[in-house]
Order: structure tokens, then sequence, then C-alpha cells
């Protein structure tokens, strides 16, 4: 099915340790993005990529680090976690490159809990 | 930077009623605005897309509006039912396509 996944769905992990979230979409969108919701804050942009191998950093990129060597894929790492990254995280995918008109389609979101 | 409001924060109404939510940006520089809909535990839902050049959006029984001097939108959900409660999101798309969210509107319709 076409669509935007994400995995895992929920993730605990303990500071300090590497983690990984995965984000694949069937639709070839240039544009994908990694958002971080928490309450008070709404979504903040983490990082975003306008095409392979092009990604850009949002308003709150510290300690995330992404890749994009495949259009369909926008994995988000955390180097080393801490508890102030426990928060629930989406990845989404827009249009093709030259249009600022195509919706956001989202995941469903990756809930990690950094202990 | 821009800054996206949205008011009000929560709203419960009963079955029927005709409604609006309000959202206003404070950088009038945008390509579009979107309204998303989020159910508890699920992503975004995008509702309705204004481009920059346009007055209003209707889809069934939303209706979105944009004045973009003004930095202001509305979306009017008429007739409304148990299943549109839900978190109602505004945003503006700007340089990069990138997206400024506001905190959202948590509606609740009652039987």
């Amino acid at each position: 099915d076409a669509g935007i996944t994400q995995s895992p769905r929920y993730k605990i992990t303990e500071t300090g340790r590497q983690v990984t979230l995965m984000c694949h979409q069937t639709w070839s969108h240039s544009y994908m993005f990694w958002y971080r919701q928490d309450l008070g804050h709404g979504l903040r942009l983490i990082y975003y990529s306008a095409a392979a191998d092009i990604t850009d950093k949002g308003e709150v990129s510290d300690g995330y680090v992404v890749s994009r060597s495949k259009t369909e894929n926008f994995p988000l790492t955390l180097e080393s976690a801490t508890r102030s990254q426990t928060s629930v995280y989406f990845c989404a995918s827009s249009g093709d490159r030259s249009s600022y008109n195509s919706p956001l389609h989202f995941g469903n979101g990756t809930r990690l809990t950094v202990t | 930077k821009q800054e996206v409001t949205q008011i009000p924060a929560a709203l419960s109404v009963p079955e029927g009623e005709n409604l609006v939510l309000n959202c206003s940006f404070t950088d009038s520089a945008i390509y579009n605005l979107q309204w998303f809909r989020q159910d508890p535990g699920k992503g975004l839902t995008s509702l309705l897309l204004i481009q920059s050049s346009q007055r209003e959006q209707t889809s069934g029984r939303l209706n979105a509006s944009l004045d973009k001097s003004s930095g202001r939108s509305t979306l009017y959900i008429a007739a409304s039912q148990p299943g549109d409660s839900a978190t109602y999101l505004c945003a503006v798309t700007g340089g990069g396509n990138k997206l400024t969210f506001g905190t959202g509107t948590q509606l609740k319709v009652e039987l």
C-alpha cells in the first residue's frame, strides 16, 4: 500500500544509547521531514530533506543526525539519547520539488522514551 | 521568526452545531496554509490546503478561509458530528517548504 511508514511505533532506550528511527515513503516524494511533538511546544522541525543526499537543519536539530541516500528512506538517529529527547517523533513527506502547494503526509509516529 | 497561534485551545460543542476555529500567524510571507486533523495516538491528516493566492477552500462540511494580509485563517465546520472530535492544527509554509505549526485546538463534539 502507498503511504508513509515509521518504525518502531514505540521505543524505550537508556540515556547515552544511540537509537535510529526509520521512515519509509512509497510516493517518491521529494521532500521529507522529521518533527517532534511535545506538550506545550506543538510540532517542531528537526531536519528536512529536499531530495536524496540533500538535508538541512530545522529549529531543534542538536543531538540528531539524518541521512537520505535513497528518496524513499529518511532515518533519524539520536547519537547519544538524553531524557529531553523523550517525545513523539513524526516523519512527513510532500509533493514534487518545484511545488510549494502539495499537502504534507504524516506517518503515525514513534513514541520514544529515554530513561 | 514565524509564530502561529490557535484559539481556542479547547472547545466542546453539542452535535449539530456549526463552529469556527481560528489561526493567526505573524509573518504574511507564506506560500500556503494547511489545516490538519490529529486523532489520539495518530499522525496528522491534511484536511485543506489554501495557496497564498487563494481566499478559501472547501471540502465537504469544511471550509477554510485565508486573509494573508491580516495573518488570519479560519476553519469552519458545519453540522458538527461526534466523529469530528480531534485536535485541529494549522500550519503555514515558508521558505524551504518548511512548515510552522500552531499548537492546535482540541475539539470535542458531544451527543
